[in-house]
């Protein structure tokens, strides 16, 4: 089974610009969620989708952070504009539901603000 | 208001000894709790999860231990290997409300020494 795919792997931008990340999940997971994880810190989420529907965006800056699920599969996270506080690894994950299942990660994008 | 608490940074254990993890968490709310081990530049990776109706779960060499009252939590590794050098994180989340969101400690480090 393949595992929860994230594109890219690293990215650098200067503060202000903007940026993109990329998410597919495990084939047949209707939920999926978008974490952002500071060093030294656990994850953080930031966004949860089921299907192509948000059941949970508490925590999304949601003056310069969106993500969208559009056909319920793969997903994109964008910020923009950038700030300096945004470095950070961007995680995502995906569930078969929304019941107590184990979270199965993609291993992240790292992104560095200059 | 950190929800769940991992208060030790970084643990040192001999290949073979037992390695004990702990965790605290305050949200009585919380009733599924769950590990995961990360290595560097790779994404979480599920170990082993506990539902608040059980005090114990074990699979293979990890034992989680869940102690209600005292809302603590505990991994237990035996014997210890050096593969199970890592980051291990706690987390926690409930049936309601923002206890839904799956919380992450901050983790702590195990290192198995040789």
């Amino acid at each position: 089974e393949a595992g929860v795919a994230q594109s890219p792997r690293y990215k650098i931008i200067e503060k202000r610009q903007s940026v993109a990340f990329w998410c597919n999940p495990i084939s047949g997971h209707a939920t999926l969620y978008w974490y952002q994880q500071i060093l030294g810190q656990g994850p953080k989420l930031l966004i949860q989708f089921q299907n192509n529907g948000v059941v949970d965006d508490s925590q999304l800056p949601k003056d310069r952070f969106s993500a969208e699920r559009l056909k319920g599969v793969d997903s994109t996270l964008k910020i923009q504009p950038a700030k300096l506080e945004d470095s950070a690894v961007y995680l995502c994950a995906s569930s078969p539901g929304l019941g107590n299942q184990p979270q199965h990660f993609g291993d992240g994008t790292r992104l560095s603000i200059l | 208001d950190q929800q769940v608490k991992q208060n030790s940074p970084s643990l040192s254990v001999q290949e073979g000894r037992i390695s004990i993890l702990n965790c605290d968490y305050t949200n009585s709310m919380f009733d599924y709790f769950l590990w995961y081990k990360k290595y560097p530049a790779e994404g979480p990776t599920f170990l082993i999860s506990i539902s608040s109706i059980k005090d114990k779960n074990e699979d293979g060499r990890f034992t989680v231990f869940l102690n209600k009252s005292a809302k603590h939590l505990s991994l237990h590794i035996v014997p210890s290997q050096p593969g199970d050098s890592a980051v291990y994180f706690c987390a926690a989340r409930g049936n309601s409300g923002s206890a839904r969101q799956l919380t992450f400690g901050s983790g702590t480090q195990l290192t198995v020494l040789p």
